[in-house]
């Protein structure tokens, strides 16, 4: 157990529409990533908040945004779904010790997921 | 990029030593090499992490030799409990200097009684 946990667990929706999933940071942590993980294969970064701020995005396209909250909790939202999107979406809370310097991945732990289906 | 290549899969033997290795060529200079561990249906988890040399802790070994430009993770006499995918993890510097972590597509070890 990480102490991360994810809403919900399972979603289907159809092409075009809208998700919003959810993450609870382990307590004490400051910063939280999202990936998106296609079957076969391995996380792919979405974006990184750090104290509600993003900081740093992968190559994914506008209509995946995100928030993070004063708690840290954070959420991911995905606009216009497509076909492609059904993966698996994790998110990771880590402990950054300021962005300064930052040249490393702070040991991450990752939730159990969302597993997302778009028909 | 920073880009790994991992052994798509490996079998094994309960109470074998095991070793995975990791390419990773464009590693950059101040970046490090995460190891994590992941069952179906779960989130990855962290197994180790290390910059140069050897890093040791309970469950595993890193060994990173001097170019970096490759690592191999041991696990000391698996058991069936040990069967999983396994990542190697770097990094890219992104806009605004940003870390953007770079999974592989990692090695699925399968350890047989």
């Amino acid at each position: 157990e990480t102490g991360v946990t994810q809403s919900p667990t399972h979603l289907i929706k159809t092409r075009g529409q809208q998700v919003t999933l959810r993450c609870s940071s382990q307590s004490g942590h400051n910063t939280v990533s999202w990936y998106q993980q296609a079957l076969g294969q391995g996380p792919q970064f979405i974006f990184q908040y750090y104290r509600e701020e993003e900081n740093g995005r992968g190559n994914f396209p506008p209509r995946f945004s995100g928030l993070q909250f004063p708690n840290y909790s954070s959420e991911l939202n995905v606009n216009a779904l497509e076909l492609d999107d059904s993966a698996l979406y994790l998110c990771a809370s880590s402990l950054a010790m300021g962005l300064a310097g930052r040249n490393y991945q702070e040991t991450q732990y990752f939730g159990p997921g969302t597993r997302l289906l778009v028909l | 990029l920073a880009k790994t290549t991992q052994p798509i899969s490996m079998d094994s033997y309960e109470g074998q030593e095991v070793n995975i290795t990791c390419s990773h060529n464009n590693i950059a200079t101040n970046d490090y090499i995460t190891w994590y561990q992941q069952f179906p249906s779960q989130g990855p988890r962290f197994i180790i992490q290390g910059y140069k040399t050897k890093v040791t802790n309970e469950v595993a070994s890193l060994f990173i030799p001097a170019d970096r430009k490759s690592s191999t993770l041991s696990l000391p006499r698996v058991s069936l409990s040990d069967t999983a995918v396994y990542y190697c993890l770097v990094g890219d510097m992104g806009t605004g200097g940003s870390y953007i972590p770079t999974f592989g597509r990692g090695t699925s070890l399968i350890v047989h009684p």
